[in-house]
């Protein structure tokens, strides 16, 4: 089936720094992808839509500059959380759309884990 | 718009128990279902699917079946495992071009030996 990998799967930071997150479509070119965060009592929130060649839609709610999205090819994704702080530690999660299939299935990366101290 | 309302965990079950977490939908037209299913300090997987009414989705013992006429989705075992143990996420899709996923809040199964 497809595969979808998100890297880092952990990351650590500091307060006031950046981190980006990449997802990657290993077997199909994704045009779509979509970025959530997920709570804790596993709640899941859609963030923002990412669309390539084209600006990210966001969520309302979503802040754009500190949740940058970069959609740059058909197999990549990145979300950079700029000067993150504690509140923006979190489960971020990654889907792609896979255009060879039409049952509106997504396929889900393994999640990316920030903590920032 | 569209909306997803599963059974509220979490649920605790010993192994061989039988196993229902309800979900309900509502959708302005023809979705296609799912559930998927999050191990712990994972991504989420696809468990099983439907696109049509009376469509069974079936992988891994679990089955649930599109209800158009109660606009229900109902995930069922008939014999939980302790690998089980995970959280259930029932899912759909409106259709139209952008393909979103609208999910429900998710059930936490834990399944004891």
């Amino acid at each position: 089936g497809a595969v979808v990998s998100q890297h880092p799967s952990r990351v650590i930071c500091k307060s006031g720094t950046s981190v980006k997150i990449e997802c990657r479509s290993l077997d199909f070119q994704a045009t779509t992808m979509f970025w959530y965060r997920q709570f804790p009592k596993q709640s899941l929130m859609l963030m923002a839509t990412s669309n390539e060649g084209s600006k990210a839609t966001y969520e309302q709610g979503v802040e754009k500059d500190k949740f940058l999205i970069n959609h740059a090819s058909l197999t990549l994704s990145t979300l950079t959380v700029t000067s993150a702080h504690p509140e923006d530690s979190s489960f971020y999660i990654c889907s792609a759309r896979n255009p060879g299939q039409n049952t509106g299935e997504l396929f889900f990366g393994e999640g990316s884990r920030l903590t920032v101290l | 718009g569209d909306s997803v309302t599963q059974m509220e965990g979490p649920v605790t079950l010993s192994e061989e128990a039988f196993l229902t977490i309800n979900c309900t939908y509502t959708a302005t037209g023809y979705p296609s279902l799912f559930w998927y299913v999050q191990y712990p300090g994972e991504g989420l997987q696809l468990l099983l699917k439907a696109t049509k009414a009376d469509d069974k989705g079936s992988n891994k013992g679990f089955e649930a079946t599109y209800r158009k006429e109660t606009t229900s989705f109902h995930l069922e075992k008939g014999s939980v495992q302790v690998s089980d143990s995970a959280v259930y996420f029932c899912a759909l899709n409106g259709g139209g071009s952008n393909y979103k996923l609208t999910f429900g809040k998710g059930t936490l199964l834990t399944v004891n030996p």
